[in-house]
């Protein structure tokens, strides 16, 4: 199946500081790629839909000023998390549609990446 | 973001015994239903999917059986085997329900 790959897969931070992550589809063009984030033993929450190109959609009660994302080619969707606070400790997971599924709605994930705000 | 609800929360069954997780969902504009398996600070990953014109999806040991007019739909997992100790998820892509801890006694 396709491959989806995140960096970095763990970082510690300093209250205060901003945070990119990176999400790449390593054999295919993704048109769409989705970031969610979760909690400890707790299920992912989706926190926006990237569209390659154009401006992210972004769910209900995330802030778009404090998650910054960017899906600047059809390989990679980065996502800023911008004065981060130890609030914002989580596992942040990006997935990715693969066009040559023909439609279907198929989303390969990444491995995680790991934020500590300390 | 309940847009589909699981059950149960955690789940024990004997090695060899039957798993059976259900979710329900609202929004009948959702077209995609996969089933994943998360490991311990790993990825979700998908267990097998199945589109809405479907009543029912075999692979392995793995079954999932859907319900259109109930906007409902189980995972059975055969023959559970201590190495299917996992979190799963089902979704109503791309929203996740709320995951069930299965635990597979040997």
């Amino acid at each position: 199946g396709a491959v989806v790959s995140q960096h970095p897969s763990w970082v510690i931070c300093k209250s205060g500081t901003s945070v990119k992550i990176e999400c790449r589809s390593l054999d295919f063009q993704a048109t769409t790629m989705f970031w969610y984030r979760q909690f400890p033993k707790q299920s992912l929450m989706l926190m926006a839909t990237s569209n390659e190109g154009s401006k992210a959609t972004y769910e209900q009660g995330v802030e778009k000023d404090k998650f910054l994302i960017n899906h600047a080619s059809l390989t990679l969707s980065t996502l800023t998390v911008t004065s981060a606070h130890p609030e914002d400790s989580s596992f942040y997971i990006c997935s990715a549609r693969d066009p040559r599924d023909g439609g279907l709605e198929t989303q390969y994930f990444g491995p995680g990446t790991r934020l500590l705000v300390l | 973001q309940q847009q589909v609800k699981q059950s149960p929360q955690s789940l024990i069954v004997q090695k060899g015994g039957i798993s059976i997780i259900n979710c329900a969902y609202e929004n009948t504009a959702f077209d995609y239903f996969p089933w994943y398996q998360q490991f311990p600070g790993k990825g979700p990953a998908l267990l097998i999917a199945i589109r809405p014109d479907v009543s029912e999806k075999k692979e392995g040991r793995f079954t999932i059986s859907f319900n259109k007019s109930a906007k409902q739909f189980s995972l059975h997992i055969m023959d559970s085997q201590p190495g299917d100790s996992a979190t799963y998820f089902c979704a109503a892509s791309p929203f996740f329900g709320g995951g069930t801890r299965l635990m597979v006694k040997p």
